[in-house]
C-alpha cells in the first residue's frame, strides 16, 4: 500500500526567508510524485511533479523539489517566499497499480508573515 | 482551454436526502477522478472513470456512486446523506487513465448536510 506523510501541519515563515515543506512516502512499487497548492476556497493546482530522470524538479514560480529514493522523500523548497505563497500545500503519490488515484498527505499550511 | 468546471459550487441538503454533483472535464480529457476533502480525513479518493467505465474505486460505502457520459462529463451521487458527508467534493480530469499524467482539479462543490 502507498502512503504519504507530511511532517509539518503548519509552517510559519517571514517574507523573503527560505522554506522547506517535508514529504515522505512509502510504496512497494515505482511512484510518481506531485506537489499541489490550494488557495482558500479553490481547488488544487499542480505545482510540480517528478516522473523520472533528473531528481530535482522546478516550478515556474521559484519552488523546487528533490526526489530522494533512498530516503523516500520529496521535500519542497523555496529560497525566498512571498506573502502570496500563503496557502496549503499537498504532497501526493500515484503508482502504476492505481490508475486515476492520487494519495495525498494531510497538507502543510504555509503562513508567510510580513 | 476552459478548466474543469463543477456544478453546483455550494449545496445544502438534509440528512437522508440524496444529491448529484456534476463535473465537466477539460476538453479532450477522458479520465475523471473524484475526491472528498474534509478537515479530519483530508483528501480521499472516491473513484475514477475513463471511457464511461469505472477504473478504480476508493474505500467509500455504496451510497457513493458515479457515472461518466460519452462526452466525458461525470456525475457523482450520494444517497441517504449523513452529517459526515459534509465536505468539499473535488473533481479532477486527466488526458488518460495513467498515473503519470497530471490531474487538473476543479474548484469543488461544497456540500453541507444538516
Amino acid at each position: 500500500a502507498q502512503s504519504v506523510t507530511q511532517l509539518d501541519s503548519q509552517v510559519p515563515v517571514f517574507e523573503e526567508a527560505p522554506v522547506e515543506l517535508r514529504c515522505n512516502y512509502s510504496s512497494s512499487v515505482s511512484v510518481y510524485l506531485f506537489w499541489y497548492v490550494q488557495y482558500p476556497n479553490q481547488g488544487l493546482q499542480l505545482l510540480l511533479k517528478y516522473l523520472s530522470g533528473s531528481t530535482l524538479v522546478k516550478s515556474i514560480n521559484g519552488f523546487e523539489a528533490e526526489f530522494n529514493k533512498s530516503q523516500t522523500s520529496f521535500h519542497l523548497r523555496k529560497p525566498s517566499v512571498h506573502i502570496s505563497d500563503t496557502a496549503e500545500y499537498f504532497c501526493a503519490v500515484s503508482g502504476s497499480s492505481n490508475t486515476g488515484k492520487l494519495i495525498f498527505g494531510q497538507g502543510t499550511t504555509l503562513q508567510v508573515k510580513p | 482551454k476552459a478548466g474543469v468546471t463543477q456544478t453546483p459550487r455550494y449545496l445544502i441538503k438534509t440528512r437522508g436526502q440524496q444529491v448529484t454533483l456534476s463535473c465537466s472535464p477539460i476538453s479532450g480529457h477522458r479520465s475523471v477522478s473524484w475526491y472528498q476533502q474534509t478537515p479530519g480525513q483530508g483528501l480521499q479518493f472516491l473513484f475514477e472513470y475513463f471511457s464511461e467505465t469505472q477504473r478504480n474505486k476508493g474505500n467509500f460505502p455504496g451510497r457513493f456512486s458515479g457515472r461518466q457520459f460519452s462526452n466525458s462529463r461525470s456525475e457523482m451521487n450520494v444517497s441517504t446523506l449523513e452529517l459526515g458527508d459534509s465536505a468539499l467534493y473535488l473533481c479532477a480530469s486527466s488526458q488518460y487513465s495513467d498515473p503519470s499524467y497530471e490531474q487538473y482539479f476543479g474548484p469543488g462543490t461544497r456540500l453541507t448536510v444538516t
